[in-house]
């Protein structure tokens, strides 16, 4: 099992449409979640970032955190044009989490469109 | 404000041949890190280090060196270049461990024929 698991889409929608990203994760010592946005010939940039469970919200995007389930997504609300590209999770374990602790982990990514 | 600048943008190697891909970041940050990017793959780490002076072994290290001798650059070496390496390559750099968002450039474009 692949310790980050995310389906690759491709998924397209229409514009105005709420769209859930997600990621499945098997390492528990996980902590920090992070989403990254990558357009078309550009490097990632981070979109969101929570720590634990929970959920985070900034303007349209909502990320949420299971940690039980060990479980995250995305969510994007009205969505625009604008938010085609390539959705990233990322995590990592804290401080007592051994020598890989530096490393962010990826999944593979999810190609968006969002169709006008 | 640059962040993170990769050079070249785009790179054609034949086998065989080395070259070094630049990095450099003005952010003061000490973790710098390469990354591949291939269809199918995802991000996978080549190399990172912790600091000037420091670096150590990721993912997929085999056929690439770096250095880290200031905390702006983070050179990477292909040593005798493989069809098998062409990809997309990403720079990143980073604050701290662990918890710290990573700044990405926008990449080289590297072909191996």
């Amino acid at each position: 099992q692949k310790e980050v698991e995310q389906d690759p889409g491709p998924l397209s929608v229409p514009e105005g449409a709420i769209v859930s990203l997600n990621c499945t994760y098997s390492n528990s010592a996980f902590q920090y979640f992070m989403w990254y946005r990558q357009y078309s010939r550009k490097g990632p940039e981070l979109l969101m970032y929570t720590y634990s469970s929970g959920n985070k919200e900034d303007g349209r995007f909502t990320a949420q955190v299971d940690k039980s389930s060990k479980y995250i997504s995305l969510f994007i609300r009205d969505s625009q044009p604008s938010d085609s590209a390539t959705y990233l999770c990322a995590m990592s374990g804290g401080s007592n989490s051994g020598g890989s602790n530096y490393k962010l982990t990826f999944g593979k990514g999810t190609l968006l469109t969002v169709n006008p | 404000n640059a962040g993170v600048t990769q050079t070249p943008k785009f790179q054609v190697l034949k086998t065989g041949q080395s070259m070094t891909l630049q990095c450099a970041q003005d952010m003061n940050h000490e973790y710098m890190s390469w990354y591949r990017q291939d269809p199918g793959m995802g991000l996978r780490l080549i190399h990172y280090s912790v600091g000037a002076g420091i670096t150590d072994q990721g993912e997929v290290p085999n056929g690439y060196n770096v250095s880290r001798s200031t905390t702006e650059d983070f050179p990477l070496r292909l040593l005798s270049a493989a069809p098998s390496q062409t990809s997309v390559y990403f720079c990143a750099s980073s604050y701290g461990p662990y918890n710290s968002p990573l700044h990405f450039g926008n990449g080289t474009r590297l072909t191996v024929t």
